[in-house]
């Protein structure tokens, strides 16, 4: 077992540009997370999906954010026209969660940094 | 509504101190999980520990232990002997039952130098 793994670990992007980022999760963890760092500050969550249901989404996750997660393993992340306070680290976690009320540890990967020029 | 606060922006240690990391937190949520995780330059968050609302032991992993204490709404991190692989920026986290545990609430991380 690899880990979390995300691709690419950098992207810079012209402003207006769209742009994807994937995920692997742990074999087997039925819960993905995205989550967003901005320097300076702790992870804010942006969404999560249960196998392949997107169960929740932030208000931080406008319009222009896509995520799915097909068949419920791999996941995608996608900015369209992106903006300069798209600039960011994106974490994505995984965790196995067996009942809706126990919350285990998620393992985070190494991100996606993404700079918007 | 919930918030995890890290009022320490940053510490810096001779190597072999010891130090302690603060975490206060807020819920109104009567189950709840607290987090510490440690985000060393790679960027990977490395999970450190898990305690939930009702277990208010304190607990010890070798050089760490965690102070957790409902009365102040802390839960506090003390590195014992620190070492310069201990620098990183620590993060404590939040997770409630009102929100199904469905995610994290972070603090903005305290940052830990150590020096040799």
């Amino acid at each position: 077992d690899t880990g979390v793994s995300q691709d690419p670990r950098h992207k810079i992007t012209k402003r207006g540009q769209n742009v994807t980022f994937r995920c692997d999760p742990i074999s087997e963890h039925n819960r993905l997370y995205w989550y967003r760092q901005t320097l300076g500050q702790g992870p804010e969550f942006l969404t999560y999906f249960q196998n392949e249901a997107q169960l929740e989404k932030s208000r931080l996750l406008s319009d222009r954010f896509s995520a799915e997660r097909p068949k419920g393993s791999f996941s995608t992340l996608e900015i369209q026209r992106t903006e300069q306070g798209d600039s960011a680290m994106y974490l994505c976690a995984s965790s196995f969660e067996r009942h809706t009320t126990l919350n285990t540890e998620a393992f985070f990967g190494q991100g996606t940094r993404l700079t918007v020029v | 509504a919930q918030k995890v606060t890290q009022a320490q922006t940053e510490i810096s240690v001779v190597e072999k101190e010891d130090v302690t990391l603060d975490c206060v937190y807020e819920t109104r949520d009567t189950t709840y999980y607290l987090f510490w995780y440690k985000q060393p330059p790679s960027g990977e968050l490395v999970f450190l520990i898990r305690r939930n609302s009702f277990d208010e032991q304190n607990e010890i992993s070798g050089r760490y232990s965690w102070n957790f204490q409902k009365s102040t709404s802390s839960f506090n991190f003390t590195i014992t002997a620190s070492q310069v692989v201990d620098s990183a920026v620590y993060f404590c986290a939040l997770s409630e039952a009102d929100t199904g545990f469905q995610k994290l609430v972070f603090g903005t991380g305290t940052r830990l130098l150590v020096s040799p």
